[in-house]
């Protein structure tokens, strides 16, 4: 079974700074991987979708990359802001279902 | 405007009373899909549907049916609702071509449901 696991928890960080949010699966056997954003009180917003044959996708100052073989993801923001804080979750798409299976997310304060 | 859109937003209800929420896209999406959102376990798949009559059980299925009769519309039923039930509710859509070839998912707002 595909479990997926973000490190750290929660983040905070002061306005400006790089950063680099981890996700790990268990299963190499991954279909896809999503990075999310959601905002306290809302849905989620999908920020970035690598598909399996793919290493990494960029949308202006983010930077998802998937490496299968070790079972990890990083999403990397740059140039940090305030409107970056929420919660960033990952989820892979397990190989062989149809199965969506999230991590708990990384809550992600950036600071003025 | 595309968007995935659920009803009600917040329901509160008492234990064994059905009830239904629920989801609607108009982006023409072949899959669908419940999640619920609690604290400390995160996002679990509760169904999903690959199309019209395809639903199969996500990892907590127990306690819920849905149903695709029609490709806009995937409906979650509580039969008998229980306390343990209570949870921020999630739709989701996307394009879903080739197998595990997903596009991004599409989400609801969301739906409180607390089951007293």
């Amino acid at each position: 079974k595909q479990e997926v696991t973000q490190i750290p928890a929660a983040l905070s960080v002061p306005e400006g700074e790089n950063l680099v949010l981890n996700c790990s699966f268990t299963d190499s056997a991954i279909y896809n991987l999503q990075w999310f954003r959601q905002d306290p009180g809302k849905g989620l917003t999908s920020l970035l979708l690598i598909q399996s044959s793919q290493r990494e996708q960029t949308s202006g100052r983010l930077n998802a990359s998937l490496d299968k073989s070790s079972g990890r993801s990083t999403l990397y923001i740059a140039a940090s802001q305030p409107g970056d804080s929420a919660t960033y979750l990952c989820a892979g798409v397990q190989g062989g279902s149809e199965k969506l299976v999230f991590g708990k997310g990384t809550k992600l304060t950036v600071n003025p | 405007e595309a968007q995935v859109t659920q009803n009600p937003r917040y329901l509160i209800t008492v234990t064994g009373k059905k009830l239904t929420v629920t989801c609607s896209q108009n982006m023409n999406h072949e899959y669908m899909s419940w999640y619920r959102q609690d604290p400390g376990l995160g996002l679990r798949q509760i169904y999903y549907s690959m199309n019209v009559e395809v639903t199969d059980k996500g990892d907590v299925p127990e306690g819920y049916k849905v149903s695709r009769k029609e490709k806009r519309n995937f409906p979650l039923i509580l039969e008998s609702p229980s306390p343990n039930q209570t949870s921020l509710y999630f739709c989701a859509s996307s394009l879903y071509g080739v197998e595990g070839a997903f596009q991004p998912q599409h989400f609801g707002d969301g739906t409180r449901l607390s089951i007293l």
